[in-house]
């Protein structure tokens, strides 16, 4: 069955440290795809990057950076210098080739305070 | 932003009362999505659509139904709401293929005393 867990629950930073957010995913499927979402504060779902199990380049998007590790199932997501607006809960996700990619299960989140 | 109208935004309403919530898109999207947020749970799918009247259950369904007639409206239906699905709800589309990311509408608070 498939499952994430993102045991933190939530974490505290002061503005301009680094950050790392923790997913560690559980799956039979030899193929499927990986997520992180945005929540701020306002609510809505922010979609921020997606990875499929055959591509474990890391990959860099401003202060933003993904470290996709199958030997270990984590699918890690780093903040460099963070800053108060980087304040929101984020979500890890996986979906299943095997399921046709419709069920995706998402972790609890990790709510993400950046102090100025 | 993708085009995602959740109708309404907040709602109170009372035990054992019918309650529809409605998701409008304009992305002309195959695939749509209910899910609930609850504290400690993040999100769980409630049910989807991959076509006009193709639905099906996603781990929560139980006390929930689905519609949907065109492909821009899918409405989730609380037939006899209890105060245990009190929640926001949110509603998501996403393209064809499997590796596509979900968008998501702004969500509906919805309190049942």
């Amino acid at each position: 069955a498939q499952k994430v867990t993102q045991a933190q629950t939530e974490i505290s930073v002061v503005e301009k440290e680094d950050v790392t957010l923790d997913c560690v995913y559980e799956t039979r499927d030899t193929t499927y795809y990986l997520f992180w979402y945005k929540q701020p504060p306002s609510g809505e779902l922010v979609f921020l990057i997606r990875r499929n199990s055959f591509d474990e380049q890391n990959e860099i998007s401003g202060r933003y950076s993904w470290n996709f590790q199958k030997s270990t199932s984590s699918f890690n997501f780093t903040i460099t210098a963070s800053q108060v607006v980087d304040s929101a809960v984020y979500f890890c996700a996986l979906s299943e080739a095997s399921t046709g990619g419709f069920k995706t299960i998402f972790g609890a989140g990790t709510r993400l305070f950046v102090k100025a | 932003d993708a085009g995602i109208t959740q109708s309404p935004r907040h709602k109170v309403t009372e035990t054992g009362t019918p309650v529809t919530l409605r998701c409008h898109q304009t992305e002309n999207h195959r695939y749509m999505y209910w899910y609930r947020q609850d504290p400690g749970h993040g999100l769980r799918l409630i049910h989807y659509s991959y076509g006009v009247k193709d639905t099906d259950k996603g781990e929560v369904s139980d006390g929930y139904s689905v519609s949907r007639s065109k492909t821009e409206d899918f409405l989730l239906t609380l037939e006899s709401a209890t105060s245990s699905q009190t929640s926001v709800y949110f509603c998501a589309i996403g393209r064809d293929g499997q590796n596509q990311p979900q968008h998501f509408g702004d969500g509906t608070r919805l309190s049942i005393l």
